[in-house]
């Protein structure tokens, strides 16, 4: 078990620009979330996936986002024409569903700064 | 719809003394209810869940946290800090299907 892993850990773009991350989830979890963090606030609810059916998204994730989960593995989260109120940490976790609790398990954040 | 107050935004103790961060939750069934920490830079990581039975939960690190039904409260105690607490604590609540956070508590030790 490595753990929830995240790529790139950093990203700097010019704004309008487009930028995807992506997460590799616990192998054995079949729900995927991603979050966004901006400096001083807790982690805000983006979306999320059980297996690779995307089952919600926020409010916040605006036309210019766009979140995949081809095989029901790893996920990718685009950006796509990013503005300076994309900054923020885009956090990724993973659980697995419908054992017990549903416990998250985080990756360690992709940050973006749009210049 | 379910959410999370934390009502000190930053908290200053000295190293060695008691601790206490304050969590109040909004939800309208029985809450399933979460403590993370985050160091600089990094992701979350789990310090302690409550779910059912007993109120006082034990968590990694020396934590630990008391579910008040009557409070609407899950407070984060740690009796004698360390300066390697220094963090960002955050509290979760489970809602439908996903975690809310609170704005988190900032936590300071002075040597």
């Amino acid at each position: 078990d490595t753990g929830v892993s995240q790529d790139p850990r950093h990203k700097i773009t010019k704004r309008g620009q487009n930028v995807t991350f992506r997460c590799d989830p616990i192998s054995e979890h079949n729900r995927l979330y991603w979050y966004r963090q901006t400096l001083g606030q807790g982690p805000e609810f983006l979306t999320y996936f059980q297996n690779e059916a995307q089952l919600e998204k926020s409010r916040l994730l605006s036309d210019r986002f766009s979140a995949e989960r081809p095989k029901g593995s790893f996920s990718t989260l685009e950006i796509q024409r990013t503005e300076q109120g994309d900054s923020a940490m885009y956090l990724c976790a993973s659980s697995l569903w419908g054992v017990g609790a549903n416990v998250l398990t985080f990756g360690a954040g992709s940050r973006l700064t749009v210049l | 719809a379910q959410s999370v107050t934390q009502p000190d935004i930053h908290i200053t103790v000295s190293e060695g003394a008691s601790l206490e961060l304050r969590c109040n939750y909004s939800y309208g069934a029985t809450p399933y209810l979460f403590w993370y920490v985050q160091s600089p830079g990094q992701g979350l990581q789990l310090l302690l869940k409550y779910f059912s039975g007993d109120t006082l939960v034990q968590g990694i690190k020396g934590f630990e946290a008391e579910f008040k039904r009557s409070q609407s409260s899950f407070n984060l105690r740690k009796p004698s800090v360390h300066w390697s607490d220094a963090a960002e604590y955050f509290c979760a609540v489970q809602g439908a299907q996903k975690l809310v956070f609170g704005q988190g508590t900032r936590l300071t030790i002075n040597p």
